[in-house]
C-alpha cells in the first residue's frame, strides 16, 4: 500500500516567493496533519483536518501560512510570502479514526534564501 | 497540557551493546496513546510502536522492546544487541484519546552506534 506522499521533496526558493507543499494521505484515512520540524522548535503541529475540515489550526505561525483540503485525497500547505525563518522540514501525516497510528510522509525540505 | 520529556539528547554506544532510551510524559487524561518514531539520517519519520494507556504489558519486537510504567509515567525503549543501522534520532510522542488527535513530541534522542 502506498504511504503518505508529499511533494516536492526538496524546494529552494527566494524570500518573498510563494511556496506550495502538497500531500496525498493514505487512502481511507480521515485525519490529515501538517507538522514542521526545525532545530529550534523540534516537531510541532501546524494544523490538522478531520474529514477534510480543519479542526485545529492553532499551530499555524501567522497569516502567511494557509492550508486546504479540498478532498479526501489531497491537501496543500501554502506560504505566501516566504521568509528565511520558514526554512524547515514540513511533514504531512495521516491516520484512520481517533487514537490510531499516525503515519508520516517523507517530508518536504524547504529552504528559503 | 501534555508534555513529553526525553532527557537524553545524545547517546553513543558500541555495536552489539544494549541501549535504553528514556521517555517521561505528562498528561491529565486517563486515556491516552504513546508512540515511538525513528528518524534515520535520510529524514523520514518511521513508526515503531503505539501503546494505549490501558495496556501496560511490555512489548518485544525482535531486538526492540518497550517498557510502559504508568506509576512513573514512563515509556522506555530498549534496543538489544545494537547495530549500526539503529543509528537515528528517536522520538517519543503522546496523544490524547478523545477530542484531540494531535501528537505531542519529545525533543528526540540522537543514537549513534559505533562500529
Amino acid at each position: 500500500d502506498a504511504g503518505v506522499i508529499q511533494s516536492p521533496r526538496h524546494e529552494v526558493t527566494e524570500m518573498g516567493q510563494e511556496v506550495t507543499l502538497r500531500c496525498k494521505p493514505i487512502s481511507g484515512h480521515d485525519y490529515l496533519f501538517w507538522y514542521r520540524q526545525t532545530m529550534m522548535r523540534g516537531l510541532e503541529l501546524l494544523i490538522y483536518f478531520n474529514n477534510n475540515v480543519p479542526i485545529d489550526d492553532s499551530g499555524m505561525p501567522e497569516d502567511r501560512f494557509s492550508a486546504k483540503m479540498p478532498n479526501a485525497s489531497f491537501s496543500t500547505l501554502k506560504i505566501q510570502p516566504s521568509e528565511p525563518r520558514d526554512s524547515a522540514v514540513y511533514f504531512c501525516a495521516s491516520s484512520f479514526r481517533q487514537g490510531n497510528t499516525i503515519y508520516f510522509g517523507e517530508g518536504s525540505w524547504l529552504t528559503v534564501v | 497540557a501534555q508534555k513529553v520529556t526525553q532527557a537524553q539528547t545524545e547517546i553513543s554506544v558500541v555495536e552489539k551493546e544494549d541501549v535504553t532510551l528514556d521517555c517521561v510524559y505528562e498528561t491529565r487524561d486517563t486515556t491516552y496513546y504513546l508512540f515511538w518514531y525513528k528518524q534515520p539520517p535520510s529524514g523520514e519519520l518511521v513508526f515503531l510502536i503505539r501503546r494505549n494507556s490501558f495496556d501496560e504489558q511490555n512489548e518485544i519486537s525482535g531486538r526492540y522492546s518497550w517498557n510502559f510504567q504508568k506509576s512513573t509515567s514512563s515509556f522506555n525503549f530498549t534496543i538489544t544487541a545494537s547495530q549500526v543501522v539503529d543509528s537515528a534520532v528517536y522520538f517519543c510522542a503522546l496523544s490524547e484519546a478523545w477530542g484531540n488527535e494531535k501528537l505531542t513530541f519529545g525533543t528526540g534522542t540522537r543514537l549513534t552506534i559505533i562500529p
